[in-house]
């Protein structure tokens, strides 16, 4: 069955310190990935995406991911996180010809120390 | 500039009454989705259209519906809100299948 897990629910990080959330999926067919962030009471925001080719994509705040084929993994990394980081992010991942359906993660909810 | 638009952005309703939400879109988009998020949850989608084609989620209620008048709009159908249909719904539009997905704000639903 497809799936995606975030096995962190919550991760507290210090300002400044670096940022890793981990999103592994299972599915069978070429994947294509996103990752969306959620404030309190919002809608989802794109922060990056992965379709083809380079495997490290740069996105939107800052934001770099790292498709691992051979790990099944499309982590979220961050150099240095601001306190305006905080917020839900969620993986997300649908299957090339499919209908188009994504699967997301139960998300990774960040909180920032000052 | 809003590209996916909701509203309202909270809407109350009493246990059993209709009630329909809103969504509209400036990006000529032709694929629009429903996702339905409860608290602490990943969203879940409910339906999509494919410019005039509507697609179903096999698990989703009878009880919701949905109609898109033109590429701009479309609109979510609760006939008989229960309790357990208290969430956030979340609007997305992609310009065609398996294409990035671009949400609107979300409408909050409480059912008293």
């Amino acid at each position: 069955a497809q799936s995606v897990t975030q096995p962190d629910i919550h991760i507290t990080v210090s300002e400044g310190a670096s940022l890793e959330l981990r999103c592994n999926y299972s599915y069978g067919a070429t994947p294509y990935l996103f990752w969306y962030v959620q404030s309190p009471g919002q809608g989802l925001q794109l922060l990056l995406k992965y379709f083809s080719g380079d495997t490290l994509v740069q996105g939107i705040k800052g934001f770099e991911a790292e498709f691992k084929r051979s790990q099944s993994s499309f982590n979220l990394r961050k150099p240095s996180v601001h306190w305006s980081d905080a917020a839900e992010y969620f993986c997300a991942v649908g299957a090339q010809g499919s209908q188009g359906n994504l699967i997301f993660g139960k998300g990774t909810k960040l909180s920032v120390k000052p | 500039d809003a590209m996916v638009i909701q509203n309202p952005r909270y809407q109350v309703t009493q246990f059993g009454k209709p009630v329909t939400l809103s969504c509209s879109q400036t990006l000529n988009h032709n694929v629009m989705y429903w996702y339905q998020q409860k608290s602490s949850q990943a969203p879940k989608l409910l339906f999509h259209y494919y410019d005039k084609d509507f697609n179903n989620e096999a698990d989703t209620p009878d009880n919701f519906q949905s109609r898109r008048p033109n590429t701009s709009f479309c609109f979510l159908d609760i006939r008989s809100p229960g309790l357990g249909d208290a969430a956030m719904y979340l609007c997305a539009t992609s310009r065609d299948k398996q294409e990035t997905q671009y949400f609107g704000p979300g409408t909050r639903l409480l059912v008293l």
